[in-house]
């Protein structure tokens, strides 16, 4: 029972590369979200999905962009990347609404020099 | 916009003992969910426990209940009979029932003191 798993765990950056972080969940949820938690701070929404191809943006999304073509994958990808983008990143899902329990993957921490 | 504030970046308690963590929040909205999750050392986010504004009654889950005082936008987290596994980060966040943003506090780091 996997619930939702992320890749990587780790990951440098240089300065103006590009990356794309994977979500993939097997619960059948429908929302899905990406988090970043700063040093010392609490997590912050970047991105959610209510279900395949439909997303919407959360509280920081600028630097960002998502994709939702299957129930399962919800993959973050990072284009021209700062360092203010140093961050541990959480994906989580939910079954039908954000007003409901989610379910958090390990983070990917995402260091970028 | 929505803030979720937590006054206390640290907190310790005795094993055993109980301990109460505070948290205050800021919405115009009447229909809201409050929620606590625990983050330990491990770094995975794990709901403790879900409070739904429009009941009153306060929500428990067996060592773990909140106080919520909805006129003072108050929650607070009591955790009874302390476990050294309560170690954590505990995070007090917030939604609304017609947005759909989801806000965190800063959190408070908790140490159990064998």
């Amino acid at each position: 029972n996997a619930g939702v798993t992320q890749t990587p765990k780790f990951r440098i950056l240089k300065i103006g590369q590009s990356m794309t972080l994977q979500c993939t969940q097997d619960m059948n949820h429908n929302y899905m979200y990406w988090y970043r938690q700063d040093p010392g701070m609490g997590l912050k929404l970047i991105y959610y999905s209510v279900g395949a191809g439909i997303t919407d943006k959360g509280e920081v999304p600028n630097g960002y962009n998502v994709s939702r073509s299957t129930t399962e994958d919800f993959p973050l990808r990072l284009e021209l990347a700062a360092p203010s983008q140093t961050s541990v990143y959480f994906c989580a899902s939910s079954l039908t609404g954000i007003n409901q329990p989610q379910h958090f993957g390990d983070g990917t921490r995402l260091s970028i020099l | 916009a929505q803030t979720v504030t937590q006054s206390q970046p640290e907190m310790s308690v005795q094993e055993a003992e109980t301990v109460t963590l505070s948290c205050t929040y800021d919405t115009s909205e009447s229909d809201y969910y409050l929620f606590w999750y625990k983050q330990p050392p491990s770094r995975q986010m794990i709901l403790v426990i879900r409070q739904e504004a429009y009941k009153q009654q306060n929500a428990t889950e067996n060592r773990f209940s909140v106080n919520f005082q909805k006129a003072a936008k108050s929650f607070s987290l009591k955790i009874s009979d302390s476990q050294l596994g309560d170690a954590a980060m505990y995070f007090c966040a917030f939604t609304s029932n017609t947005g759909n943003q989801f806000y965190f506090g800063t959190g408070t780091s908790l140490t159990v003191i064998p």
